[in-house]
């Protein structure tokens, strides 16, 4: 089975500051999706930014921004002027292109300090 | 919310008793998931199915079946509920759409076993 790995099990930050999310995962695939999800206290899963692994391009979808390391099979989500609204718990997630099977990391608990 | 049902959302009960949990969906999506979600282990893939009758185990399977008799139907059993199966329950669908394939979930069941 692959490998999904967040290290950082809580994070914090400063309202209106720059925090880093980091994920790694393990693959011997070379075609591959990769995901961020948010989970607000409210439980439900929301799909923040999505990455194809055969784009060199990093995705941006807004204040939300992803650095993706092929080679060093690392996917770290950055959020930029962070707000109230973005504390949640962060789960990156993979999928190879041929399966169908999604796999999700332990997750981050991200606390935003007014 | 891509169309996505989950009942209940609450449950509450006796261990060795039989539960279902349903999910249903409105789009006709052809794979749907189901994924519990404990503190420390992230969202783990229980079962999921690629179409009417057709469903395949994920990483943590024992203890549950599915079944699927309509397309927007996609059932978890738990057959003699365990205090180790309190967790949360998600059901997902996997849609593609602009942007490739994506995970859209439910809002998740609360499941207790006493």
């Amino acid at each position: 089975a692959q490998t999904v790995t967040q290290s950082q099990p809580e994070m914090s930050v400063q309202e209106a500051e720059t925090v880093t999310l980091s994920c790694t995962y393990d693959t011997s695939e070379s075609d591959y999706y990769l995901f961020w999800y948010k989970q607000p206290p409210s439980r439900q899963m929301i799909l923040v930014i999505r990455q194809e692994a055969y784009k060199q391009q990093n995705a941006t979808e807004n204040r939300f921004s992803v650095n993706f390391q092929k080679a060093a099979k690392s996917f770290s989500l950055k959020i930029s002027d962070s707000q109230l609204g973005d504390a949640a718990m962060y789960f990156c997630a993979y999928r190879k292109n041929t399966g169908n099977q999604f796999y999700f990391g332990t997750g981050t608990s991200l606390t935003v300090i007014p | 919310d891509a169309g996505i049902t989950q009942s209940p959302r609450h449950k509450v009960t006796e261990t060795g008793t039989p539960v279902t949990l349903r999910c249903h969906q409105t789009e006709n999506h052809r794979y749907m998931y189901w994924y519990r979600q404990d503190p420390g282990h992230g969202l783990r893939l229980i079962h999921y199915s690629y179409g009417v009758k057709d469903t395949d185990k994920g990483e943590v399977s024992d203890g549950y079946s599915v079944s699927r008799s309509k397309t927007e139907d996609f059932l978890l059993t738990l057959e003699s509920a365990t205090s180790s199966q309190t967790s949360v329950y998600f059901c997902a669908i996997s849609e593609r759409g602009q942007g490739g394939e994506k995970l859209f979930f439910g809002s998740g069941t609360q499941l207790s076993v006493l």
